[in-house]
């Protein structure tokens, strides 16, 4: 089946730090990407949608300009947290959709990124 | 303001009986509905899927059920077994081509 990968799958940082997470679609090609996010015991909640040579669209009450998000080519998207704090500690799937079928059913998940902030 | 609710964080069953995990959704839009499987360390996995236009779909040991008047759904996995050991998330969509909403997921063991 598609795989997607991500890399790393474990940060630990300091404060004031900035951290790059990599999506790779590894054998399919994807025009959108969508970076979540999952606290402990809650629901994945999406943060942003990643368009292939587009700006990002982000959700309500996310940062644009500390979640930055790139996605310069079909199979890679990148998030970069800036100047992350504790409070961003949290685990970070990624999830492209197959762009020759472009439905739900065809958006695979990464592994997940799990960010810890001292 | 949770659209998607689990309200059951865990699951026990024994090996060969039925599972079944609940999904209740808030918002009568939603028109287009999936079961994501999730193992540890592992990002989810597509299961099943249902459109609104349907109150019932099966693949092999999974079925999925749809009350569209009580706004809930239902995934029955007949027989459990011990591979199917995992956190179950309930997705909803506007379309199948929809931005997908999540519930907090359901952790089901089944017990050898």
């Amino acid at each position: 089946g598609a795989v997607v990968s991500q890399h790393p799958s474990r940060v630990i940082c300091k404060s004031g730090t900035s951290v790059k997470i990599e999506c790779r679609s590894l054998d399919f090609q994807a025009t959108t990407m969508f970076w979540y996010r999952q606290f402990p015991k809650q629901s994945l909640m999406l943060m942003a949608t990643s368009n292939e040579g587009s700006k990002a669209t982000y959700e309500q009450g996310v940062e644009k300009d500390k979640f930055l998000i790139n996605h310069a080519s079909l199979t890679l998207s990148t998030l970069t947290v800036t100047s992350a704090h504790p409070e961003d500690s949290s685990f970070y799937i990624c999830s492209a959709r197959d762009l020759l079928r472009e439905l739900v059913e065809t958006q695979y998940f990464g592994p997940g990124t799990r960010l810890l902030v001292l | 303001d949770q659209q998607v609710k689990q309200n059951s964080p865990s699951l026990s069953v024994q090996e060969g009986r039925i599972s079944i995990l609940n999904c209740d959704y808030t918002n009568s839009m939603f028109d287009y509905f999936l079961w994501y499987k999730k193992y540890p360390a592992e990002g989810p996995t597509f299961l099943i899927s249902i459109s609104s236009i349907k109150d019932k779909n099966e693949d092999g040991r999974f079925t999925v059920f749809l009350n569209k008047s009580a706004k809930h759904l239902s995934l029955h996995i007949v027989p459990s077994q011990p591979g199917d050991s995992a956190v179950y998330f309930c997705a909803a969509s506007l379309g199948s081509q929809g931005n997908l909403i999540f519930g907090k997921g359901t952790k089901l063991s089944v017990k050898p």
